[in-house]
């Protein structure tokens, strides 16, 4: 079964937790991207990765972190530097210079 | 001047009527232009991908692209009421980046 899976599905945070939202894909995909989505608002770019080992910050990069140690993985970890953390967020992966798909979203809740 | 530009609607259009969207961009280098539809609380899915000027048609799906206008639209035929949702329209440019538009609700009344 094909596809690119996110968990949790739901999270909660305290205030000056870190937090690691999973982004996996099965589909041989070299590009990973980090979306995210307040509501009523379109996606925004956190960090996108085009090969293993190598990452690229966004439009609001501040306040989180990712990594890129193999090609079917790339978590994002939310630190405690991010002020304003509740939102969607979106993994997504292409193969190369082309269409984007899209993991089903982590909801992140700050307590 | 946002880089890819929707009007957010609502749009209502009456079931089985054509529903149309509008997509502006700003960066003339753009290459390729997608249609994501996203339903309340899930994630976006593709709709359709155009690359060159002109029409696209897939099953009710049309899109249209005109690179000199820097614009791309997508109709949708004898819209149902399950077509309701938001319409996200994405522009890539010369690199892996990807720019979407804050998206366009679209509501098909029964």
């Amino acid at each position: 079964d094909g596809g690119i899976t996110q968990s949790p599905k739901y999270l909660f945070r305290k205030e000056g937790q870190n937090v690691t939202l999973s982004c996996e894909q099965n589909l041989n995909h070299d590009a990973m991207y980090w979306y995210r989505q307040d509501p009523g608002q379109g996606l925004r770019l956190i960090y996108y990765s085009q090969i293993v080992n190598d990452f690229q910050k966004g439009d609001i990069a501040e306040g989180y972190s990712v990594s890129r140690e193999k090609k079917e993985s790339f978590p994002l970890t939310v630190t405690s530097a991010q002020k304003n953390p509740t939102a969607f967020y979106l993994c997504a992966s292409s193969p190369g210079r082309d269409t984007q798909y899209f993991g089903p979203g982590t909801r992140l809740t700050v307590l | 001047q946002k880089e890819v530009e929707q009007n957010s609607g609502p749009l209502s259009v009456p079931e089985g009527a054509i529903a149309s969207l509008n997509c502006t961009y700003s960066d003339r280098v753009s290459q390729s232009f997608f249609w994501y539809r996203q339903y309340s609380g899930k994630s976006p899915e593709l709709i359709m991908s155009i690359y060159s000027n002109g029409d696209k048609e897939d099953g009710r799906f049309t899109a249209q692209l005109n690179k000199a206008s820097q614009y791309v639209s997508l109709l949708i035929r004898d819209s149902q009421p399950s077509d309701s949702a938001t319409y996200l329209c994405a522009v890539r440019g010369g690199t892996y980046k990807y720019i979407f538009g804050t998206g366009t609700r679209l509501k098909v009344l029964a």
